[in-house]
């Protein structure tokens, strides 16, 4: 069953480094999405890309955060300058189309400690 | 704007006991719902959803109904497992252009022998 896959599974970093979290979307999905969720937190909606452009985006997700489809496969979510406040497990989803009751489906996660 | 709230948990439960897991939302239109489940260690899956009202989702023995009237959806399985002990997530996406899920903040079921 096709899934989708998400590297490193754990990050740790020092604040103020740039980090760069990679997923592999199901392969003929067309949305793409990345939450994250703050140990002890709700599960949190921060963008939402297609057709290489950012659709939605939550306040969460300032100018510290950017999103790429480098390539036909690859999609990642970039960290400019991490705070420690960004310490949270990261998920990233993909569906195949945008409807309201289409199915996201996610990632393991990449679990990202900012020291 | 969306929001869930489900039951806070953690709910502990003995082998082929009743489980409800309740969830009830704000929305404005006619969202969909889902219920997505988390094993240790592993992301999240979707275990069941409903698009409409009135709607059951149902999977692995777990159902719930899409209640408007209620703004409910709660989870239910007449007999857990040693094996659903896991998170368990309420959330809905708005119709229209939004795109995102909107989630509850997860309930911990952790079913005993």
């Amino acid at each position: 069953e096709p899934e989708v896959t998400q590297t490193p599974s754990h990050q740790v970093t020092q604040m103020g480094q740039e980090v760069i979290l990679r997923c592999v979307p199901i392969s003929n999905h067309l949305y793409f999405y990345w939450y994250r969720q703050i140990l002890g937190q709700k599960v949190e909606f921060l963008v939402s890309f297609y057709n290489n452009e950012i659709s939605e985006k939550s306040e969460i997700f300032d100018d510290q955060f950017s999103v790429e489809r480098p390539d036909g496969s690859n999609f990642t979510l970039k960290i400019r300058s991490t705070k420690l406040e960004d310490s949270a497990m990261y998920f990233c989803a993909s569906s195949s189309a945008g409807g309201p009751s289409e199915t996201q489906y996610f990632g393991p996660g990449t679990r990202l400690l900012v020291l | 704007g969306d929001s869930v709230t489900q039951m806070e948990g953690p709910v502990t439960l003995s082998e082929e006991a009743f489980l409800t897991i309740n969830c009830t939302y704000t929305a404005t239109g006619y969202p969909s719902l889902f219920w997505y489940v988390q094993y240790p260690g592993e992301g999240l899956q979707l275990l069941l959803k409903a698009t409409k009202a009135d709607d059951k989702g149902s999977n692995k023995g777990f159902e719930a109904t899409y209640r408007k009237e209620t703004t409910s959806f709660h989870l239910e399985k007449g007999s857990v497992q040693v094996s659903d002990s896991a998170v368990y997530f309420c959330a809905l996406r708005g119709g229209g252009s939004n795109y995102k899920l909107t989630f509850g903040k997860g309930t911990l079921l952790t079913v005993n022998p």
